[in-house]
Order: structure tokens, then sequence, then C-alpha cells
């Protein structure tokens, strides 16, 4: 059994405020990490895809970078708006197959 | 919308009973892959195809059953109903050429699935 945990459960953060929160996952045969961003009555929508260790992916005030040896990812909001308030979930994948172990996501509000 | 399909989004049913919940992938992808959310639980993933064929298999349970059409849609059939399985049931689709988890899943908007 894989364990993908996600810290913290929760967050609450002012409008403006910067975060960032894990995704840990086992170092071992890793093969990728996905982010995804999930909103109450939508679907998930992916964010970042990463492969390599040491990447960083960016997308407008969204960044994720990866330690593939230590086995963590961290995901950085910069200047948090409320259409940021999302669950943000990470996915493992190792290389004895195609299916993703979710984490139990962070529960991210922002208020106004 | 991500271009996924899925229909129906809401199915309510009696303990039992047999039902089929459809996808469509997005344009030129091969791969469908699906995912159980529980209330208790993260998502789960079920079962992916790739091209018609089974690819990978998660803790899919030995009364629901996939398939993947000529036409790349995917019915999920979900047989003698219990209360536990109740969830939301999502379908995801791939990009690339290989059906691998290097690339990017563009989720459905899911199907409800109340078990009475």
């Amino acid at each position: 059994i894989l364990n993908v945990e996600q810290s913290p459960q929760s967050l609450h953060v002012q409008e403006g405020d910067s975060t960032n929160f894990t995704c840990s996952f086992p170092s071992s045969n890793f093969y990728a990490l996905h982010w995804y961003r999930w909103e109450t009555a939508k679907s998930p929508e992916a964010l970042f895809v990463m492969t390599l260790n040491g990447d960083e992916k960016k997308k407008g005030r969204i960044s994720a970078t990866l330690n593939t040896k230590e086995g963590y990812s961290y995901l950085y909001i910069k200047g948090s708006q409320p259409e940021d308030s999302a669950t943000y979930l990470c996915a493992f994948n190792n290389n004895a197959g195609n299916m993703l172990t979710f984490g139990g996501g962070t529960r991210l509000m922002v208020k106004p | 919308d991500s271009g996924v399909t899925q229909t129906p989004k809401h199915l309510i049913t009696a303990t039992g009973q047999r039902v089929t919940l459809r996808c469509s992938p997005r344009s030129g992808d091969l791969s469908v892959y699906w995912y159980q959310q529980s209330l208790d639980q993260g998502l789960q993933f079920l079962i992916q195809y790739y091209n018609g064929e089974e690819r990978a298999k998660g803790n899919i349970l030995e009364r629901f059953s996939a398939q993947q059409f000529p036409d790349l849609h995917s019915e999920l059939n979900l047989s003698s109903l219990e209360l536990g399985d109740s969830a939301l049931y999502f379908c995801a689709s791939g990009a690339g050429t290989s059906g691998g988890p290097t690339y990017e899943q563009y989720f459905g908007p899911g199907t409800r699935l109340t078990v009475t």
C-alpha cells in the first residue's frame, strides 16, 4: 500500500497571504507526481505533472517543487485570492503501473 | 470544461440493483480512468483502459466491471449494489500516446450514485 500524505488538512489564510503545503510520498520507485485543484461541485483540474528530481513548475501565482530523493513536493500560492479557495490534491505514481495514488488533499480557504 | 463528459449526473437506485455509468473522453485521448470518491475516503483509482484494453487495475470490486469501446467511450458497470457503493464516480481521460502516468488526466463532472 502506497502512502501519500498531505499537510495540512486544511488552511485558512487572508487574501494576499502567500501559502504553501506539502505532499509526502514513498521515495523509492518514483515515476510521477501530479497536483490537482478541486473546487466544490466541480471536477479536479490538472495543475502540474512532475517527473524529475528538482523539477519546478509554475502556472501564474501557483508553483510546485519536487524532491524525489526525500519524497516530498511543495505547492506554493503567492498572494492568495478568494478564487484560490479549493482542495489541492497530489497524486503519486511509482513505476509499477499506471495507477495514481491520491493524498487526502489540503483544503484551502482564502478570506477576502 | 475539461472536454470529458459523464452521464448520468445523478443516479438513485436500490440495493441489489445494477447500474451503468458512461464516460466519453476528450477528443484524441486514448486512456480512460475510473475513480471512486466516497464520503470518508479520498479519490480511489478503480481501473484504466487504453485504446480498448485494460491497462491498470486498482482496488476495484469483483461486482464492478468496465470496458472501453472502439469509439473510445467507456462504461463502468456496478452490480449487486450495496449502500456502501454510494459515492461520486469520476472518469478521467489522459493525453499521451502510451497511456502512462506522466501525462495529465482530465476529469469529467462525475456521476453521483446514491444507493438506498
